[in-house]
């Protein structure tokens, strides 16, 4: 089992260009999250998913948009992308309540 | 609203020393979980414990413990007899009807 993946691992833009990071589990998980990882600011949710094709907002939810359309995707979209998102976001499933499991990070820079 | 603090920023310890990391929570939810989690300084994100808001059973694993007391709403971890290769940030996290809310981490640096 691969477990959780992110696509890419790196990333540069420009201010107000756009991307996608991809998000895939192999553990049949129901539960899907996006964080960002910011220096002295711990992990803080986007957005989240309860099930295939259903997304809800997190703690900082602006300027991303996200997607389920398979249970085993989960897709973070920035439109317009800005240098206040440069952080590293991370990508996690969980069997209901229970603990996260997480990808190995992507490192975005917006420039 | 949920909540977790761990005070302690940063802790430098050497090697073989004993260390106690503190996180206290917030929720009003009878129904709740605890967990720890290491970010060593490769990124990744790695599970080390659950707890439910049920069992106060303090756990211990190898040289890691954990102290469990809901009347002080805290959730501490011992690392016992530490080595360099606990050098991390550890996240305590705490986890309500639907979300996960984190602490903002103790970076441990363990010396030789």
């Amino acid at each position: 089992n691969a477990g959780v993946t992110q696509t890419p691992k790196f990333r540069v833009l420009k201010t107000g260009q756009s991307m996608t990071l991809l998000c895939a589990q192999d553990m049949n998980h129901e539960y899907m999250y996006w964080y960002r990882q910011d220096p002295g600011m711990g992990l803080r949710l986007i957005h989240y998913s309860v099930g295939e094709g259903t997304t809800a907002k997190g703690e900082v939810p602006d300027g991303y948009n996200v997607s389920r359309l398979k249970k085993q995707n989960f897709l973070l979209g920035l439109e317009s992308a800005a240098p206040s998102q440069t952080s590293v976001y991370f990508c996690a499933s969980s069997y209901s309540l229970w603990e996260q499991y997480f990808g190995p990070g992507t490192r975005l820079t917006v420039t | 609203a949920q909540k977790v603090t761990q005070a302690q920023t940063e802790i430098s310890v050497v090697e073989k020393e004993d260390v106690t990391l503190d996180c206290v929570y917030e929720t009003r939810d009878t129904t709740y979980y605890l967990f720890w989690y290491k970010q060593p300084p490769s990124g990744e994100l790695v599970f080390l414990i659950r707890r439910n808001s049920f069992d106060e059973q303090n756990e211990i694993s190898g040289r890691y413990s954990w102290n469990f007391q809901k009347s002080t709403s805290s959730f501490n971890f011992t690392i016992t007899a530490s080595q360099v290769v606990d050098s991390a940030v550890y996240f305590c996290a705490l986890r309500g009807p639907e979300k996960l809310v984190f602490g903002k981490g103790t970076k441990l640096t363990v010396n030789p």
